[in-house]
């Protein structure tokens, strides 16, 4: 399954919102009703680690201003209020089939 | 809280074998249901996976790397392992070991990469 990100890069002001789009090339609609689509964000020299799960749920501990929404091949992760701390690379992933596949990832720049 | 950490080779030459260790701290490796994973990022590139095995010792691979691939699981060191055969400079990148988990309540199959090595690069060069 073919993951494609967009924007590559993506300069925010800090305050504003910020949207990101990942789109794949087949359903990622399981039949349990989850859509297999994971966020994830590295932080500069940090390993990445996880935003959203199954396209819409926060994992613990992440602020609510990320959010995610879409369904079936079609995906975004919005950000209310952009802050500092949330500069780096963000990668959706596809977990419905191996192989595992990422986007190639937005760069998320503070102004 | 579980902690991995990859070791191996800095330095690798072309059509040799990369092995890599990861070894988990804080939990043992044969225990509950995890996904042992592998996950390779070239410089300045986006992620790939490589591949993992299962608390069971069941495998997948990527296909892209199957042939070359073998990742297992060593319960008397509390390691698993990653062997890369025949290396070429596109082979060149940082290594993640990383631990898939499920989540109460959700499908049993699914896994999220929940804890991370810190990541070891390897370069493939004569």
């Amino acid at each position: 399954i073919v993951m494609t990100q967009s924007p590559l890069s993506l300069p925010v002001t800090p305050g504003e919102p910020a949207s990101i789009s990942c789109v794949s090339n087949q359903s990622l609609l399981h039949s349990d009703g989850y859509n297999y689509l994971d966020w994830y964000l590295q932080k500069p020299g940090q390993s990445p680690h996880l935003l959203i799960f199954l396209a819409s749920n926060r994992a613990s501990g992440v602020p609510d201003r990320f959010s995610g929404s879409g369904s079936g091949t079609d995906f975004t992760l919005k950000i209310s209020r952009v802050e500092a701390e949330d500069a780096g690379v963000y990668y959706c992933m596809q977990s419905l089939q191996a192989p595992l596949t990422f986007g190639g990832g937005t760069k998320v720049e503070i102004k | 809280q579980v902690q991995l950490q990859e070791s191996g080779p800095g330095l690798v030459k072309p059509s040799q074998t990369l092995a890599l260790t990861c070894t988990v701290s804080g939990g043992s490796i044969s225990s509950g249901s995890h996904y042992w994973s592998w996950i390779r990022q070239p410089a300045g590139k986006g992620l790939e996976w490589i591949g993992r095995i299962y608390t069971s010792g069941s495998t997948k691979y990527n296909p892209s790397l199957k042939s070359r691939v073998t990742v297992s699981l060593d319960t008397s060191k509390n390691q698993f392992s990653l062997k890369l055969s025949s290396m070429t400079a596109t082979d060149t990148a940082v290594y993640y070991c990383a631990r898939g988990d499920g989540i109460p309540g959700y499908n049993s199959g699914w896994y999220y990469f929940a804890s991370w090595g810190q990541g070891t690069l390897v370069t493939v060069s004569s």
